[in-house]
C-alpha cells in the first residue's frame, strides 16, 4: 500500500513569510508525528497527534509553529514569520497505534529553505 | 531528559566485513528502540524494532541487541555490501512521552 507522503518535497521561501507543510499518513494510522532534521543530525521531535488532538506538542520551538490534524488523517505543519534558522528537513511519520510494539513509518520529508 | 549517542560517527569498511554500530541512551526507562536507515536526501526506513522486554531482533543480515540496564544497543551487519552504505540512526521511545528521541547517526560507507 501507499506509504507516508509529504508535500511539497522542497520549499524555498523568504524570511518573514508563512509556509504550510502537508503530511498524508498511511491509511488507518491513528498516530502522526512531526520531526525536524538539520544537516548531520538526527530528527528532533516537534509534535505528536493521536487522532485529531495534539497529544504532545512539547517539541515545538516557539509559537510561530503550529500543527493541525482536523479529521484525524492529513496533518499540516504551519510556520509563521519564517526565520533562516527554520531551514531544515521536516519529516512526518505515522504509526498504527501507540505503544512499544508499534513502528513509526516515515515520509520522504519536505526540505524547507528560508532565504 | 533522554539523550541518545551513537559511536562511531562515521565508518568506512571494505565489502564483506562484519561490523557493529553502537547506540547509547541515558535513561533506561524506554518502551522500545528502533533502528533506521537513511539514504542521502531521503526519509527514514525502519530496519528493526526491539520492544523493552526483548533482548534482540534479527532480519536477514541485520541483528540488533538491547541491554536496557546498561543503556546500550548494537546493530550488527553481517557480510556488508556497498548497498548498505547509508546513515544508520537509532531512536528510543521513552516512558515519559510518545515520541522518539534520535541519536545523531552513524554514516557508513562500504567500499567495493
Amino acid at each position: 500500500g501507499a506509504g507516508v507522503s509529504q508535500t511539497p518535497s522542497n520549499k524555498v521561501t523568504e524570511k518573514g513569510k508563512y509556509v504550510e507543510l502537508r503530511c498524508d499518513p498511511i491509511s488507518g494510522h491513528t498516530a502522526l508525528y512531526w520531526y525536524r532534521q538539520s544537516l548531520g543530525q538526527g530528527p528532533e521531535f516537534l509534535i505528536y497527534f493521536q487522532g485529531t488532538g495534539a497529544a504532545d506538542d512539547s517539541g515545538l520551538p516557539n509559537d510561530r509553529f503550529f500543527a493541525v490534524r482536523p479529521e484525524g488523517s492529513v496533518s499540516t505543519l504551519k510556520i509563521q514569520r519564517t526565520e533562516r534558522g527554520d531551514s531544515a528537513v521536516y519529516l512526518c511519520a505515522s504509526s498504527p497505534g501507540v505503544g512499544n510494539a508499534y513502528e513509526q513509518y516515515f515520509g520522504p520529508g519536505t526540505r524547507l529553505t528560508v532565504t | 531528559k533522554q539523550e541518545v549517542t551513537q559511536i562511531p560517527a562515521a565508518l568506512s569498511v571494505p565489502e564483506g566485513e562484519n561490523l557493529v554500530l553502537n547506540c547509547s541512551f541515558t535513561d533506561s526507562a524506554i518502551y522500545n528502540l528502533q533502528w533506521f536507515r537513511q539514504d542521502p536526501g531521503k526519509g527514514l526506513t525502519s530496519l528493526l524494532l526491539i520492544q523493552s522486554s526483548q533482548r534482540e531482533q534479527t532480519s536477514g543480515r541485520l541483528n540488533a541487541s538491547l541491554d536496557k540496564s546498561s543503556g546500550r544497543s548494537t546493530l550488527y551487519i553481517a557480510a556488508s555490501q556497498p548497498g548498505d552504505s547509508a546513515t544508520y540512526l537509532c531512536a528510543v521511545l521513552d516512558n515519559y512521552g510518545q515520541n522518539f528521541v534520535f541519536g545523531p547517526g552513524t554514516r557508513l560507507s562500504v567500499l567495493p
